[in-house]
């Protein structure tokens, strides 16, 4: 089955700055790559998602870019704020079936 | 926010007793699913079902069995709970399947604890 390796696991920056999140995957029919956000007691919320057919995807802050060839994407946030203190999941998904494989979660801090 | 209902949302049970817990959405989606996540290894699927009376196997079923007789209800069962089986639950729908690129929308959680 598919492989999704997420790091860091732990992220702290300080208010403004941007932090990256890099997940890699191990199957290459694997063609939809969402980002979920996850806040404290609540249940994963999807902010950003990316097709193979794209290299990069932009909204607002938040931006993904994925490199089909070494299999990883990736997740920037630019002028970081506090609201975006939560624990991000990467995830794929194959072109057939139902299954999401999840990343193991990356707790993102940012100081005030 | 998406009309999704998990219940309950807490409970604690004792090794060997059997547990369900609830999904209940308002939003007619197709797909729905169950999740556990645990420290160390995100969300895993566990059960899924693409329509009424039409369920398939996860990731980590073992242990687990699941029955949709309504679009709206998707029932997640534990027949023996074991310690293994402490994890917080969420359910998840979706209107599209993962291959379409399917928008997830979660449930709030169940936290389930065996002793």
């Amino acid at each position: 089955g598919e492989n999704v390796e997420q790091h860091p696991s732990t992220l702290s920056v300080q208010e403004g700055d941007s932090a990256v999140i890099k997940c890699t995957y191990s199957d290459s029919a694997s063609n939809y790559f969402p980002w979920y956000k996850q806040e404290l007691g609540k249940g994963p919320q999807l902010i950003i998602d990316i097709r193979s057919n794209v290299g990069e995807k932009k909204d607002q802050r938040i931006a993904v870019t994925l490199n089909k060839t070494a299999k990883h994407f990736s997740l920037h946030i630019t002028e970081t704020q506090p609201e975006d203190s939560a624990v991000y999941f990467c995830a794929a998904s194959r072109p057939t079936g139902n299954q999401f494989y999840f990343g193991t979660g990356t707790s993102l801090t940012v100081i005030p | 926010d998406a009309g999704i209902t998990q219940s309950p949302r807490h409970k604690v049970t004792e090794t060997g007793t059997p547990v369900t817990l609830r999904c209940h959405q308002t939003e007619n989606h197709r797909y729905m699913y169950w999740y556990r996540q645990d420290p160390g290894h995100g969300l895993r699927l566990i059960h899924y079902s693409y329509g009424v009376k039409d369920t398939d196997k996860g990731e980590v079923s073992d242990g687990y069995s699941v029955s949709r007789s309504k679009t709206e209800d998707f029932l997640l069962t534990l027949e023996s709970a074991t310690s293994s089986q402490t994890s917080v639950y969420f359910c998840a729908i979706s209107l599209l399947q993962g291959a379409q690129g399917g928008e997830l929308f979660f449930g709030e959680g169940s936290r389930l604890t065996v002793l």
